[in-house]
């Protein structure tokens, strides 16, 4: 089983929709949760952090699930600039060291 | 402030050349991390050094690749012989202490004819 997964997608949704990603973890040791956000032939670039009590910011919530081990990610209200691959990430348990998702693909339709 | 800056950008060479990747990380942070990012493979770790020494590098492919990190400022990848299945992105990036994200650099994006 893979560290972490994700659904590759990709997902294809109008302007203005609302779009959720989950993203599953197999290490129960695993500490710190992240979004990456990766345009195409750009580098990952943090989206935001995943705390144990949801946290949000603008368009964008988190969500944190320990019992099942996974973490989500909500998008409301979709702009066309939102089209990228958000990955999810994980770390280790111990150390300075994650696990990166392979990713899920958005694409925003006008 | 500036980020992790990696160097070259984009490097196309022939099987058999030795290749050599460079970054300097983010100043004042602690660990550096070198990726390869492939569309089979997604984004794969090669190498973690924490202050400046090799933490894990489970991840490294095999014996053609080395790296180090001679000083807080500065790292090195390298690859001799490289192979046209190297082809990738490899990605550079630091954080400042444990469980923290990491910030990456532009990448290099490496093609072996």
């Amino acid at each position: 089983r893979k560290e972490v997964e994700q659904d590759p997608g990709p997902f294809n949704v109008p302007e203005g929709a609302t779009v959720a990603f989950n993203c599953t973890y197999s290490n129960s040791a695993s500490q710190s949760f992240f979004w990456y956000r990766q345009d195409c032939r750009k580098e990952p670039k943090l989206l935001m952090s995943v705390y144990s009590s949801g946290n949000e910011d603008g368009r964008f919530t988190a969500q944190l699930n320990r019992a099942s081990q996974y973490i989500s990610l909500l998008i409301r209200d979709s702009k066309l600039s939102d089209s990228a691959t958000y990955l999810c990430v994980v770390n280790k348990g111990t150390g300075n060291q994650f696990y990166f998702g392979t990713g899920t693909s958005l694409t925003v339709i006008p | 402030d500036a980020g992790v800056i990696q160097s070259p950008r984009h490097e196309v060479t022939e099987m058999g050349q030795e290749v050599t990747l460079r970054c300097k990380p983010i100043s004042g942070h602690n660990s550096l991390f070198w990726y390869r990012q492939t569309m089979m493979r997604g984004l794969e770790l090669l190498i973690y050094f924490n202050n400046n020494v090799p933490i894990d590098d489970s991840g490294m492919p095999e014996d053609r690749f080395s790296a180090k990190m001679p000083n807080a400022s500065f790292s090195t990848l390298k690859i001799q012989p490289s192979e046209p299945r190297d082809s990738a992105v490899y990605f550079c990036a630091s954080s400042l202490v444990d469980n923290q994200p990491q910030h990456f650099g532009d990448g290099t994006r490496l093609s072996i004819l």
